[in-house]
């Protein structure tokens, strides 16, 4: 069965710290991995999108990785703010499917 | 942001009533996708759409049907509501099938008594 899966479920951090949210899938044979942002009570807001043939991929204070090979990607986070507060999903298409699977996600508490 | 609107945004309902939940975008996406949030399920996929009156089940597919007549519309319909098929519903699009990003609508939270 494939699976996605995200540890930790939970995280504290003051801010100001670097942080580092883990997403590990089974399937090597990945199309994609993304990683989103959800805020209690709203959607899901896509932040990386990570094509198979890329490692990694970043867009301000993120960054996101991608290994294939170890089935592990991860959201590393710079300089976190207490407005990153949210959880954080990855999802991964791992086959010709065309279906994402979702990890469970992480809920990131930043303290002032 | 994504053009992608979600109706109704709250929706409470009894047993045994048709509900139909709509999803619009204005991105002109060809795939189009429902899911259901619950806690300790994460999100499911229950159908989705590659074009046109094009649609196929997903994981969690059973007590829904979809319909797709035109490419900015995709109805979600729960025939006879029961009470595990409350959840929050999210609609999802994206412009190509293994490569491109997938972008939410704000979901409809359905409660069913």
């Amino acid at each position: 069965k494939q699976e996605v899966t995200q540890i930790p479920a939970a995280l504290s951090v003051p801010e100001g710290e670097n942080l580092v949210l883990n997403c590990s899938f089974t399937d090597s044979a990945i199309y994609n991995l993304q990683w989103f942002r959800q805020d209690p009570g709203k959607g899901l807001t896509s932040l990386l999108l990570i094509q198979s043939s890329q490692r990694e991929q970043t867009s301000g204070r993120l960054n996101a990785s991608l290994d294939k090979s170890s089935g592990r990607s991860t959201l590393y986070i710079a300089a976190s703010q207490p407005g990153d507060s949210a959880t954080y999903l990855c999802a991964a298409l791992m086959d010709s499917s065309y279906k994402l699977i979702f990890g469970s996600g992480t809920r990131l508490l930043v303290r002032p | 942001d994504a053009g992608i609107t979600q109706s109704p945004r709250h929706k409470v309902t009894e047993t045994g009533t048709p509900v139909t939940l709509r999803c619009h975008q204005t991105e002109n996406h060809r795939y189009m996708y429902w899911y259901r949030q619950d806690p300790g399920h994460g999100l499911r996929l229950i159908h989705y759409s590659y074009g046109v009156k094009d649609t196929d089940k997903g994981e969690v597919s059973d007590g829904y049907s979809v319909s797709r007549s035109k490419t900015e519309d995709f109805l979600l319909t729960l025939e006879s509501a029961t009470s595990s098929q409350t959840s929050v519903y999210f609609c999802a699009i994206s412009a190509y099938i293994l490569s491109g990003e997938l972008f939410f609508g704000e979901g409809s939270r359905l409660t069913v008594l």
